[in-house]
């Protein structure tokens, strides 16, 4: 069965840049069948999703972080890698990795990760 | 931008059953997906393609989607049920979540 894990540090100071890498076990994110993908969900505030890419090569950010955020993949560590730049305290939050399986017109988030929770402030 | 749109609560008697709406505009033309999310834990895929369960989630979790409506029911609620239920479908190749429902059984 599929495992992600997120690890990155905890604390962020203002306006530097987030680093999170999300490890993928017991499956390949090469075979792209899957999207991956990152997803944050702040103290009190509902689910935020941030992006995907997949391995053909396809890349998509939300428009409303767009600007911030870069999302990487390492194939030969199974891993890939969020960054989001110039943050504030409003990027605190629990950050996610997920899986996403996909049909012709449809796909879902069916593997997640535990979760890890990244403060900003100085 | 396209919003989803939840009851922030919803209240059930165990056994009973509890159904939770998310509402778009012509969010039927989309496919709706739904999590569950538990204190302390990541969420949980219950439903996808409106009405799909996957593997190793119970029978009494259904879902529809029609007009501008999803909905989430849950049959015989049981009380390992509590938590906080997202809906979620894809709109201009972006994800967008509804704001979250706290079902609470008591």
């Amino acid at each position: 069965q599929v495992q992600l894990q997120e690890s990155g540090p905890g604390l962020v100071k203002p306006s530097q840049t987030l680093s999170l890498t999300c490890t993928v076990s017991g499956g390949s994110i090469s075979s792209g069948v899957y999207y991956w993908n990152w997803i944050r969900q702040p103290a009190g505030k509902g689910l935020e999703w941030i992006g995907r890419f997949s391995t053909s090569g396809s890349t998509k950010y939300n428009p409303s972080l767009k600007s911030r955020v870069t999302i990487s993949v390492d194939t030969s560590k199974n891993q890939f890698s969020l960054k989001l730049s110039s943050v504030t305290a409003a990027d605190s939050a629990v950050y996610y990795c997920a899986r996403e399986s996909f049909g012709s017109n449809w796909s879902s988030f069916d593997y997640w990760g535990q979760g890890t929770l990244v403060t900003v402030s100085s | 931008s396209y919003e989803l749109t939840q009851p922030p609560s919803v209240s059930v008697s165990p056994g009973q059953t509890a159904s939770i709406t998310c509402s778009g505009d012509k969010l039927g033309d989309k496919y709706a997906s739904w999590y569950q999310r538990k204190p302390g834990q990541s969420p949980v895929l219950v439903i996808y393609q409106d009405t799909k369960r996957p593997s190793g989630i119970p029978e009494r979790f259904s879902g529809s989607n029609s007009g501008n409506t999803a909905t989430l029911t849950i049959s015989g609620t049981q009380t390992m049920d509590e938590a906080g239920y997202y809906c979620q479908a894809w709109d201009s190749n972006t994800a967008i979540f509804g704001g979250g429902t706290k079902l609470t059984v008591l």
